[in-house]
C-alpha cells in the first residue's frame, strides 16, 4: 500500500522569509503523481503544486516550488517570500497512474504559521 | 464557473440517527470522490465514482455507509445509525480523468 509521511506537524516563518515543508512517500509504483495541497482555516482543500514522477524537472508555481527526490521518495516544497496568507494546514498527496486523477493518499499534514 | 458544492456545510445529530450528504460536482467533472477528514488528520478517502459507477470503496466504509450518483451528476453519502465515531468533516471532490482533483469546503458532521 502506498504512504505518505509528513514527519514534520508544525512549522513557523517570519514573513518573507523562505520555507521548505518536508514530505516522503513509499509507493512500488512507476507511474505516479504527488501534490502539495493547502487547508487554511476556512477548510477548503486547494491545490498548490502537482508533480509528474515521470518528469524530472521540478515543478514550480510562483513562490511555490518541490524538490523531488524520486530515488530517496522525497517531496519537499519550497514556499519563498512567505505571505500571511500561506498560513494553513499543508498536506502532501499521492496518487497512482498517469493522470494524476486517481483516488489521493494523504499524509497527515503540517501547520505552517507565518509571522508577520 | 462554479466549483464543488457540498450539503449541509454542518450538521449536528443524534447517535442511531441517518444522515445524507449532498456533492454537486463540477460540471463535465466524471469523476466525483468522498474523502473523511477528523481533526489533526489528513483526508482519508472513502469511495470514489466515475459516472455513475462506484469503482472503489475503501474498506474504512462501514455497512452503514453508502453512496451514490444515480445519474452521474451529484452524489449522495448517507450515513446510517450514526456513531460518535463518524463525526468528522465530509469532503467532496470532483476531476475529469487525469486532470486535477479539486475539492468542495466539506460538510461537518456532530453527533451527539
Amino acid at each position: 500500500a502506498q504512504t505518505v509521511t509528513q514527519s514534520q506537524p508544525e512549522m513557523s516563518v517570519q514573513e518573507a522569509e523562505t520555507v521548505t515543508l518536508s514530505c516522503t512517500y513509499d509507493t512500488s509504483e512507476s507511474d505516479y503523481y504527488l501534490f502539495w495541497y493547502k487547508q487554511p482555516p476556512s477548510r477548503q482543500m486547494i491545490l498548490v503544486i502537482r508533480q509528474e514522477a515521470y518528469k524530472q524537472q521540478n515543478a514550480t508555481e510562483n513562490r511555490f516550488s518541490v524538490n523531488f527526490q524520486k530515488a530517496a521518495k522525497s517531496f519537499s516544497l519550497k514556499i519563498s517570500d512567505s505571505q500571511l496568507g500561506d498560513a494553513a494546514m499543508y498536506f502532501c498527496a499521492y496518487a497512482k497512474g498517469r493522470g494524476g486523477s486517481e483516488k489521493l493518499v494523504f499524509g497527515k499534514g503540517m501547520k505552517l504559521t507565518v509571522n508577520p | 464557473d462554479t466549483g464543488v458544492s457540498q450539503d449541509p456545510r454542518h450538521k449536528i445529530t443524534k447517535r442511531g440517527q441517518n444522515v445524507t450528504f449532498r456533492c454537486d460536482p463540477i460540471s463535465e467533472h466524471n469523476r466525483l470522490y468522498w474523502y473523511r477528514q477528523t481533526l489533526g488528520q489528513g483526508p482519508e478517502f472513502l469511495t470514489y465514482f466515475q459516472n455513475e459507477a462506484q469503482l472503489e470503496k475503501s474498506r474504512l466504509l462501514s455497512d452503514r455507509f453508502s453512496a451514490e450518483r444515480p445519474k452521474g451528476s451529484f452524489s449522495t453519502l448517507e450515513i446510517q445509525r450514526t456513531e460518535q465515531g463518524d463525526s468528522a468533516m465530509y469532503l467532496c471532490a470532483s476531476s475529469f480523468t487525469g486532470n486535477t482533483i479539486y475539492f468542495g469546503e466539506g460538510s461537518w458532521l456532530t453527533v451527539v
